[in-house]
């Protein structure tokens, strides 16, 4: 079975810089989506970032970016320029492209941004 | 266009009570998954539904149940709530075949 691991908790960044949020996986398929969704107060997941396993490219998004290493199963999202609006849960995610299953998500890091 | 719906956004139910929660998915959309977000904690995956049928299932009990209509549009029902079944409930649709899923704002299901 496929497992997600967020290890961060909690982290915090100050308006303007940049933070990185941390996401490991473990699969056995070669081919699967990783997707970074986040969670405000208001409760509904959005979509920040998808990435095609396939894609040796890191997707990028505006201020969004992620670090994809195939081989370490490793998925970190990078958030520049913080904006107050960035602070939230944010979750990790894998579906596999071979069974079009659905998602696991990972138990998510709560993000904070300082005025 | 509008997104995915879900009704109703809070419920509170007693202990041994039946519930049926609701989801309308976005436009277009013929795959709708629910999934059980506890406090504090990641969504867990409950089941999915496609052409009516339940296509894939979680780790979840019988008390879990769904069905999805021929408009795509689908409910969740739980019976005999326990306490631990208090959690936000959240639906999420797709196109079969496409990468990524839109998630509903929720269903905040309070067991007393």
């Amino acid at each position: 079975a496929q497992t997600v691991t967020q290890s961060q908790p909690e982290m915090s960044v100050q308006e303007a810089e940049t933070v990185t949020l941390s996401c490991t996986y473990d699969t056995s398929e070669s081919d699967y989506y990783l997707f970074w969704y986040k969670q405000p107060p208001s409760r509904q997941m959005i979509l920040v970032i998808r990435q095609e396993a396939y894609k040796q490219q890191n997707a990028t998004e505006n201020r969004f970016s992620v670090n994809f290493q195939k081989a370490a199963k490793s998925f970190s999202l990078k958030i520049s320029d913080s904006q107050l609006g960035d602070a939230a849960m944010y979750f990790c995610a894998y579906r596999s492209a071979i069974h079009d299953n659905d998602m696991r998500f990972g138990a998510g890091t709560r993000l904070t941004v300082k005025p | 266009d509008a997104g995915v719906t879900q009704s109703p956004t809070h419920l509170i139910k007693t202990r041994g009570q039946q519930v049926t929660l609701r989801c309308s998915p976005k436009s277009g959309h013929d795959t709708v998954s629910w999934y059980q977000q506890a406090l504090g904690q990641g969504p867990q995956f409950i089941f999915q539904y496609y052409e009516e049928e339940e296509r894939q299932r979680g780790n979840f009990p019988d008390r879990f149940s769904g069905h999805q209509f021929p408009n795509y549009s689908s409910e969740l029902n739980v019976n005999a709530l326990l306490l631990g079944d208090s959690a936000l409930y959240l639906c999420a649709s797709r196109r079969t075949g496409v990468a990524e899923a839109f998630f509903g704002q929720g269903t905040r299901l309070t067991v007393v």
